[in-house]
């Protein structure tokens, strides 16, 4: 079965601190894995996308890394600011089928002064 | 700014009710998407068209239907409202190409009492 999950389910952190938030999945064909920002009654925007062959892309403050082998994922954020409040929300694309993206239910990030 | 319009913003309407939700994607996107998101849950995947031909479908009830008409916008009908249809309802385009980014609109709350 095609899931994605991802951990914590929420995590308040202070301000400028870093924080790793991990997503696992079962998706396959794996196709790429892309990490969203929701900020709290907006649409998700896309940080990042990792495909098969990428290990580690930075976004500024933001580190995604891939290993294709485990099916696991992690955003870093590093020296957090209170923008970065929001949830992060990590889907998955199978190569194949008519229906292939595959969302997790995402990390609901706290940063706080 | 996605790109991506969405309308209304906020709707509150009765159980038993009707409501229209609209969606027009980013210039040049085939692929719409629609997803429900309730409180503090994740985003579910209801359906997706592509230049006008419904391409899959997620947990979609009986009681909505959408469709994609020929200038690409979308239309998303809920109808016999129920209290826990009260959800942000997000539209999201796309190129259809394989990195497949989803663009998403602001959403619409609908409430229903």
């Amino acid at each position: 079965k095609n899931q994605v999950e991802q951990s914590p389910q929420s995590l308040i952190i202070l301000e400028g601190k870093n924080c790793t938030l991990q997503c696992n999945y079962t998706v396959s064909p794996f196709s790429n894995l892309r990490w969203y920002k929701q900020d709290t009654g907006r649409g998700p925007v896309s940080l990042t996308i990792m495909t098969f062959s990428e290990n580690t892309k930075s976004n500024g403050r933001y580190t995604a890394t891939l290993d294709a082998d485990t099916k696991q994922s992690s955003l870093h954020i590093t020296a957090s600011q209170l923008s970065d409040s929001a949830s992060y929300i990590c889907v998955v694309r199978r190569q194949t089928g008519a229906n292939n993206l595959f969302f997790g239910t995402g990390t609901r990030l706290t940063v706080i002064p | 700014d996605s790109g991506v319009t969405q309308t209304p913003k906020h709707l509150i309407t009765a159980t038993g009710q009707r409501v229209t939700l609209r969606c027009s994607p980013r210039s040049g996107d085939l692929s719409v998407y629609w997803y429900q998101q309730s409180l503090d849950q994740g985003l579910q995947f209801l359906i997706q068209y592509y230049n006008g031909e419904e391409r899959a479908k997620g947990n979609i009830l009986e009681r909505f239907s959408a469709q994609q008409f020929p200038d690409l916008h979308s239309e998303l009908n809920l109808s016999s409202l129920e209290l826990g249809d009260s959800a942000l309802y997000f539209c999201a385009s796309g190129s259809g190409g394989d990195t497949g980014e989803l663009f998403f609109g602001e959403g619409s709350r609908l409430t229903v009492l």
